[in-house]
């Protein structure tokens, strides 16, 4: 069965640091990048970056506003991606979700790198 | 990078067709967006992917034949017939851009069906 599991999700004190996990099953994860979007209670869906593979390079990119504090990195060896959040606020506090097309290439003529593979999310709640 | 614009809300009837839309900001006329349909209380999914010319590969898995897209100028459009209760969800829209060397994915402000 394909599958993403985050996992890691919890309370954390503003200015605090967590990671959160994702482990996939039943796709070649070793040849897939892999992307972190978040959703705030009520709000809309907001890209926080990616990782590609070793192909690739591992090369990673992040949306503005995430770059810097937000780290997203991988182990192939155990199918798992991983999101390092540090110096957080409370304005973090979202439901994490991981998510990747199983291919590790932009398909400007198909949409082979649509998100089509989503975990079930992981809660991150940033309070005192 | 693109900003995608979207309703906040629809509404339709059941059996009823609606129209959602999602806007490109000017200059990016040729870009293809994806939409994703959201149930409550669960994780997106996949619906398909629209450009100009219409739909973009394949419908993600089990999207009934009722949805379908068009493409017009900077609007990306999702339309769905004959609506069903399970198609009250939220409904967004993506774009990437890789332009300028620097990946990056938008996603719209998600437009809240519902089902009346």
């Amino acid at each position: 069965e394909v599958q993403l599991v985050e996992s890691g999700g919890g309370l954390v004190q503003p200015g605090g640091s967590l990671k959160v996990s994702c482990t996939a099953s039943g796709f070649t994860f070793s040849g897939s990048a892999m992307h972190w979007v978040r959703q705030a209670s009520g709000k809309g869906l907001e890209w926080i970056g990616r990782i590609r593979t070793k192909a690739s390079g591992y090369a990673t990119a992040y949306a503005a506003s995430m770059k810097g504090r937000f780290t997203i990195s991988r182990d192939d060896s155990k199918n798992t991606a991983y999101l390092q959040m540090n110096s957080l606020k409370t304005e973090d506090t979202a439901v994490y979700y991981c998510t990747t097309g199983a291919v590790d290439y932009d398909d400007y003529e198909g949409a082979d790198d649509a998100f089509d593979i989503w975990g079930q999310g992981t809660m991150v709640i940033v309070s005192s | 990078q693109p900003v995608l614009t979207q309703p906040p809300s629809a509404s339709a009837s059941l059996g009823a067709s609606v129209t959602l839309t999602c806007t490109l900001s000017s200059g990016y006329t040729n870009y293809k967006v994806d939409w994703y349909q959201q149930r409550p209380g669960k994780g997106p999914r996949f619906v398909m992917r629209v450009g100009t010319g219409g739909i973009v590969g394949s419908k993600g898995d089990g999207i009934p034949d009722r949805f379908s897209v068009l493409g017009s100028g900077l609007n990306r459009y999702l339309i769905i017939e004959n609506i069903q209760e399970e198609d009250e969800s939220d409904y967004h829209c993506g774009v990437d851009d890789g332009s300028g060397g620097n990946f990056v994915w938008v996603f719209g402000g998600g437009t809240k069906l519902t089902v009346l």
